[in-house]
């Protein structure tokens, strides 16, 4: 069965430090991964997703991941944070029953 | 375009008591979605119909019920509200679960407290 196994439930990052957040999966079929934030008070809204054209994927608001199949990962990356990068961002792969699992999330802080 | 609505966005029940919650989608997405959240746990679906006229259970189905009750609606109802029921419920829905790339569009929730 596939999962995700997101590395840190809270992350916290100076503004205009990298962001570097983990994500390991698990899976017997080649993976759809995505990556989700949720702003406070808010609903999901998809950052970015894997779907094999490319391992390098860029997404909004200036993230980007990196498929590794040797290592597993989809880890999300952002070169410099901003205050309103504050939020929580969940990790996720399609099963092969095509519904979307959920890794427990990262919240991400950001200091002035 | 409105995208994903749910109402109410806050509700207190009382153990036992019941409840639906209610979901609609403005972009002609034919699946839907009901999810809840807790902390720590990530998002884990209750329910889903792929399409109009369809549901199967997910996850976490056990004291659920839902009705798709036409392509824009999908409904989450309480029958007897417990304490294991306090938390964060989201409705979202997408183009055609069945496409592994198939993007979920998600609502802004509903708080749900049980005493």
């Amino acid at each position: 069965a596939q999962s995700v196994t997101q590395l840190g439930s809270h992350v916290s990052v100076s503004e205009g430090a990298l962001v570097l957040l983990r994500c390991n999966y698990s899976s017997s079929v080649p993976p759809y991964l995505f990556w989700y934030v949720q702003y406070p008070n808010q609903g999901l809204q998809l950052l970015l997703k894997y779907t094999s054209a490319a391992t390098l994927v860029k997404g909004i608001n200036g993230f980007e991941a990196e498929f590794k199949k040797s290592e597993t990962s989809f880890h999300l990356t952002k070169p410099s944070a901003h205050m309103s990068d504050a939020a929580e961002y969940f990790c996720a792969v399609r099963n092969g029953g095509n519904k979307l699992v959920f890794g427990a999330g990262t919240i991400l802080r950001v200091k002035s | 375009n409105a995208g994903v609505t749910q109402t109410p966005k806050f509700q207190v029940l009382k153990t036992g008591q019941s409840m639906t919650l209610q979901c609609a989608q403005d972009m002609n997405h034919n699946s839907m979605y009901w999810y809840r959240q807790d902390p720590g746990m990530g998002l884990r679906l209750i329910y889903y119909s792929a399409s109009e006229g369809t549901t199967d259970k997910g996850e976490v189905p056990n004291g659920y019920n839902v009705s798709r009750l036409n392509k824009r609606e999908f409904s989450l109802r309480l029958e007897s509200a417990a304490p294991s029921q306090t938390s964060v419920y989201f409705c979202a829905s997408s183009e055609a679960s069945k496409q592994p790339t198939d993007t979920q569009y998600f609502g802004p929730g509903t708080r749900l407290t049980v005493l």
